[in-house]
């Protein structure tokens, strides 16, 4: 069963605009993860937030959390082609449907 | 450092036959988990092994089994394969329970 469920499905934008992905949760947790996945292959960890927190910054990335609300959101700034991935959202380790992200040169 | 290593890369099966993939940790990770990703979905959790044993289990039927060695690798099984068991099968290992997942590359499995 899958706890998070992201939003959009898909989302096409240009190099050097920024992202945005949101992703909604079921139930309470300890903290929510972010995952990117190239080509169908291995997740890459991007960043985690917990409970407590409500944004936290890695880079280009940055996550925001309301537990009020059940729910993340991840920004890409100034994305590049090389973001072109899925992402995925994970509590308690179930993940969601993820968000294709498509960044056009 | 190694990272997480599955094995076989690719593998295709027929109905009713069973399988086994293996999976090797990062190294110092104690806790492995596995995953089912079908084509264009997110990855399910099927369950989790520390300390060789089951900790948690997703909503996978009893055809799906595991085990956890005592250097951490781990296998997953599974009985009479049907066709819709073909997907990208996940191995992640961490410290712990349900902090960072470290992710191999996977095992495609294909039951004709």
């Amino acid at each position: 069963s899958q706890q998070g469920e992201e939003d959009p499905q898909a989302l096409s934008i240009q190099e050097g605009e920024n992202a945005t992905m949101n992703c909604s949760y079921k139930t309470s947790i300890n903290n929510l993860q972010w995952y990117r996945q190239n080509s169908g292959r291995g997740l890459v960890h991007l960043i985690l937030i917990r409970s407590n927190e409500r944004e936290k910054h890695s880079g280009r990335l940055r996550v925001t959390l309301d537990t009020s609300k059940k729910s993340s959101s991840l920004l890409i700034t100034a994305s590049r082609a090389a973001d072109t991935a899925s992402y995925f959202c994970a509590t308690d380790m179930r993940f969601g449907a993820g968000t294709r992200l498509t960044v056009k040169p | 450092d190694a990272g997480v290593t599955q094995s076989p890369t690719h593998l295709i099966k027929t109905r009713g036959q069973q399988v086994t993939l293996r999976c090797s940790p990062k190294s110092g990770h104690d806790t492995v988990s596995w995953y089912q990703q079908a084509l264009g979905q997110g990855p399910q959790f099927i369950f989790q092994y520390y300390e060789e044993e089951e900790r948690q289990r997703g909503n996978f039927p009893d055809r799906f089994s595991g085990h956890q060695f005592p250097n951490y690798s781990s296998e997953l099984n599974v009985n009479a394969l049907l066709l819709g068991d073909s997907a990208l099968y996940l191995c992640a290992s961490s410290l712990g329970g349900n902090e960072k997942l470290f992710f191999g590359s996977g095992t495609q499995l294909s039951v004709l």
